[in-house]
């Protein structure tokens, strides 16, 4: 079945560092691929999403590029934030959009010390 | 953006006992909402997807006597889990679907419920 597998945690860097955040999957047919965060005491927010190979998704500086032929979508910041502490996602679903049925990876913890 | 709701944010029950959680959209209307339940350092599962006016649709190995899920409006569904044991306890997490059924609708997360059996 459809699966996937990210980096465990804590990742924890100083601020303004880089971040990748590695990411793969295994799945039948063609997958959307998505990152999600969960900030302290909130619900898991969207943070981008890629619907088809080669495609990048951006925001807030965070960029992840869907790999077909690695089968992975890694999550890179270049600058990181104490605000970007949080809990990171690494999903994919067999739809176009995260309305689909969602796979979720087991998530890593990030911090940022100042 | 959009928010969703649960209620309670955690609870502790004795074994035996049931126990109902709420979530709640409280900006949209939602046909769809989503049931996750999530173990310390793993994944989200999802458990069911409930669909309002209808029966949820369980995922292979969800017990749907023990989890029982109503859909009666647009913006609440409910998770009961009944004769809970201590093997339930965990992080459950409710998400609503927003929009028309199209590639564009978006799933929103609520905050999640822990819920502990003694």
């Amino acid at each position: 079945g459809n699966s996937v597998t990210q980096m465990e945690g804590p990742v924890t860097l100083s601020e303004e560092a880089f971040l990748t955040i590695n990411c793969t999957y295994t799945a039948t047919g063609y997958p959307s691929l998505f990152w999600y965060v969960q900030y302290p005491g909130e619900g898991l927010q969207l943070l981008l999403k890629a619907t088809k190979a080669d495609d990048k998704g951006s925001n807030k500086g965070f960029e992840a590029t869907y790999r077909k032929e690695t089968t992975s979508f890694h999550l890179e910041k270049g600058s990181v934030q104490v605000s970007d502490s949080a809990v990171y996602f690494c999903a994919l679903s067999e739809g176009y959009s995260s309305a689909s049925k969602i796979i979720f990876g087991s998530g890593t913890r990030l911090s940022i010390r100042p | 953006g959009a928010v969703v709701s649960q209620h309670p944010s955690w609870v502790i029950c004795k074994s035996g006992t049931s126990v109902k959680i709420e979530c709640r959209s409280l900006d949209f209307q939602a046909t769809t909402m989503f049931w996750y339940r999530q173990f310390p350092k793993q994944s989200l599962m999802l458990m069911a997807t409930s669909n309002e006016g209808s029966k949820a649709t369980y995922e292979q190995g969800v017990e749907k006597d023990k989890f029982l899920i109503n859909h009666a409006s647009l913006t609440l569904s409910t998770l009961t889990v009944t004769s809970a044991h201590p093997e339930d306890s965990s992080f459950y997490i409710c998400s609503a679907r927003r929009g028309s059924g199209g590639a564009s609708d978006t799933q929103y997360f609520g905050p999640g419920t822990r819920l502990t059996v003694l």
